[in-house]
């Protein structure tokens, strides 16, 4: 499996509530960063994380780091049907924390 | 404006016939990487660059080459296409930050087919 996994692969709720998307990753890490891509365009940086950060926030985003469980979350609150995308965490590895792995994402749906 | 491009956008060739996919960027960026993006795959980074004439593999490297002669040039060359390359692909830059990879800035992509 890859190095970061997204939870789940897909979500459906209703404007005004909120969505959490999960991303878990196996080695240690550098940065954790997430981003939004509409469907088939380029993707959108939304939140860098460091590892000696806990949590971030961003506007309608938090982002929460644990390195200790190798896991972070991207909570989006009062949801709004523009946010509907893709999300994906990315984490930097390898020597010098040099390369970059995607996970699969997390296809947001937010209807009216 | 500060920004990613690529081209060409849309590309549709045959087996074999060698092709590139230009990427450039106007921020003075030290990295700069390619990825694939395929349904259900994510997006999976192909090669990467820590700044001039320094490259290196990502996790799917084969089939593809690259050069980094200038700093805001990072070409993808398919010297000999397989349909298996089919795909969407992304060119991205950014600065670095303790030498690793920071805020990544997307181009618009590229989509191939290769038939």
């Amino acid at each position: 499996s890859q190095q970061g996994e997204e939870d789940p692969q897909a979500l459906s709720i209703q404007e005004g509530e909120n969505a959490t998307m999960n991303c878990s990753y196996k080695t240690s890490i550098n940065n954790l960063q997430w981003y939004r891509q509409n469907s088939g365009r380029g993707l959108v940086h939304l939140i860098l994380i460091r590892s000696n950060e806990r949590e971030k926030h961003s506007g309608r985003l938090r982002v929460t780091l644990d390195t200790s469980k190798k896991s972070s979350s991207l909570l989006i609150t009062a949801s709004r049907a523009a946010d509907t995308a893709s999300y994906f965490c990315a984490t930097d590895v390898g020597t010098g924390f040099q390369k970059l792995v995607f996970g699969t994402g997390t296809r947001l749906l937010v209807s009216p | 404006e500060a920004q990613v491009t690529q081209n060409p956008r849309y590309l549709i060739t045959v087996t074999g016939k060698k092709l590139t996919v230009t990427c450039s960027q106007n921020m003075n960026h030290e990295y700069m990487s390619w990825y694939r993006q395929d349904p259900g795959l994510g997006l999976r980074q192909i090669y990467y660059s820590m700044n001039v004439e320094v490259t290196d593999k990502g996790d799917v490297p084969e089939g593809y080459k690259v050069s980094r002669k200038e700093k805001r040039n990072f070409p993808l060359i398919l010297e000999s296409p397989s349909p298996n390359q089919t795909s969407l692909y992304f060119c991205a830059s950014s600065r670095t930050s303790g030498g690793a990879p920071d805020t990544q800035y997307f181009g618009p992509g590229t989509r191939l087919t290769v038939l």
